[in-house]
Parts: structure tokens; sequence; C-alpha cells
């Protein structure tokens, strides 16, 4: 049982590129989040999910795409990366909408 | 919009000392509110979950309060030990708007001296 797997560890972009980040749980939870960390702000919500099939926008959604297209994953998408989304960029998943929060361990994403 | 602040943003105490972390918000009509640990470089760990009509949960050497009125949380730890040195995160959970979103403060820093 992983729990909560997310990948890549690391990564580095230039302005302008585009990237995926994935997330897998195996604990069979419906709702699924991403947050982004950065120091001195906390944790933002930038999307979620609450089934297969469905997203939702959180409080900093601009710039990202997701998509949940199997219920074990949620993808979080740049389309185009810019410095401002320099970022660890976190997974959660809970089996209720007001349940105990399950997270990953994290992507350190660096744009240029 | 809910605010969530944490006092003090880093705490230093000598192994064995009891101790408190604070967690207030500016909303206190929530839906529940979550403590989490998170170690350096690594995920977060929830500790203790309470829900709106709770007063307090426990957790082994973990206590944690609520005063919704009021707006404040408090974690207690007992008998601390240097493997308690982390990062001590408090989230409320609203759900307006129907939905449920977690509002997180920015933490207590903690380190456990031996």
């Amino acid at each position: 049982n992983a729990g909560v797997t997310q990948t890549p560890k690391f990564r580095v972009l230039k302005t302008g590129q585009s990237m995926t980040l994935l997330c897998a749980q195996d604990m069979n939870h419906e709702y699924m989040y991403w947050y982004r960390q950065d120091p001195g702000m906390g944790l933002r919500l930038i999307h979620y999910s609450v089934g297969e099939g469905t997203t939702a926008k959180g409080e900093v959604p601009d710039g990202y795409n997701v998509s949940r297209l199997k219920k074990q994953n949620f993808l979080l998408g740049l389309e185009s990366a810019a410095p401002s989304q320099t970022s660890v960029y976190f997974c959660a998943s809970s089996v209720l909408a007001g349940g105990r929060q399950f997270f990953g361990p994290g992507t350190r994403l660096t744009v240029l | 919009k809910q605010e969530v602040t944490q006092i003090p943003a880093a705490l230093s105490v000598p192994e064995g000392e009891n101790l408190v972390l604070n967690c207030s918000f500016t909303d206190s009509a929530i839906y529940n509110l979550q403590w989490f640990r998170q170690d350096p470089g690594k995920g977060l760990t929830s500790l203790l979950l309470i829900q709106s009509s709770q007063r307090e949960q426990t957790s082994g050497r973990l206590n944690a309060s609520l005063d919704k009125s009021s707006g404040r949380s408090t974690l207690y730890i007992a008998a601390s030990q240097p493997g308690d040195s982390a990062t001590y995160l408090c989230a409320v959970g609203d759900s307006g708007a129907g939905s449920y979103q977690l509002t997180f403060g920015k933490g207590t820093k903690l380190s456990v001296i031996p």
C-alpha cells in the first residue's frame, strides 16, 4: 500500500515549456486535491476532484489544468510555465469531502 | 475569506517539556479543523481531525482542542521528544459554496532540544 505517490520528485523548466505532474493513490479515495506551497504563503488549493471525471477550481487555478480520467490518478498540467509557478506541489486524497487528507511527498518545480 | 494564523512561527523547547501550539481563524462557521505535521522536504502527515461539534481529540501524546466561538484551536504535545521536531500546520475546513476546502496556516516550526 503506497498511499499517495507523485511523479516526478523534481523538475526544472524554462519559461513557456509545458509539463504534467502525476498523482496516484491506491486507497480508492473519491476526492483528490492539488496544492502549492510557497515560502511565507502556506499551502493553497489549486484544483480538486470529487470523483472520476470531475474537476473543480480551488483558490489559485490560473495557469493550471487538471484531469481525472481514472479514479486513482489526478493530473496537473502547466501549459506554458512561468517563473511565478516555481513552487512545491502537493497532491492529497480523502475518502470523504470533510475527511482526513493524505498527502504525497511533493514535487519541487523550478521555472527559469 | 477565512484566514488562519499560527503563533508562534517557531518554538524551541527542551526534551520532556509539555507544549502548546496555537491556531486562530477568522470565520467561526467551520466544518472541521485538521492538524498536520510536515518534516523537512516531505509531505504532510495528518495528526488529528476535530469536527465542528467536538471540543477535543486525542491521539497518544497529542491533544487538540477546538473553541469555535472564539475562533481558536490548540495542539498540546505532552512529554516532547526530539522526534517531534517538525513544522505543525493547522488547517480549517469550510463547506461554503457547496464544496469542502481547507485553509492552511503558515505553520509553527518546533525544535525539541535533547
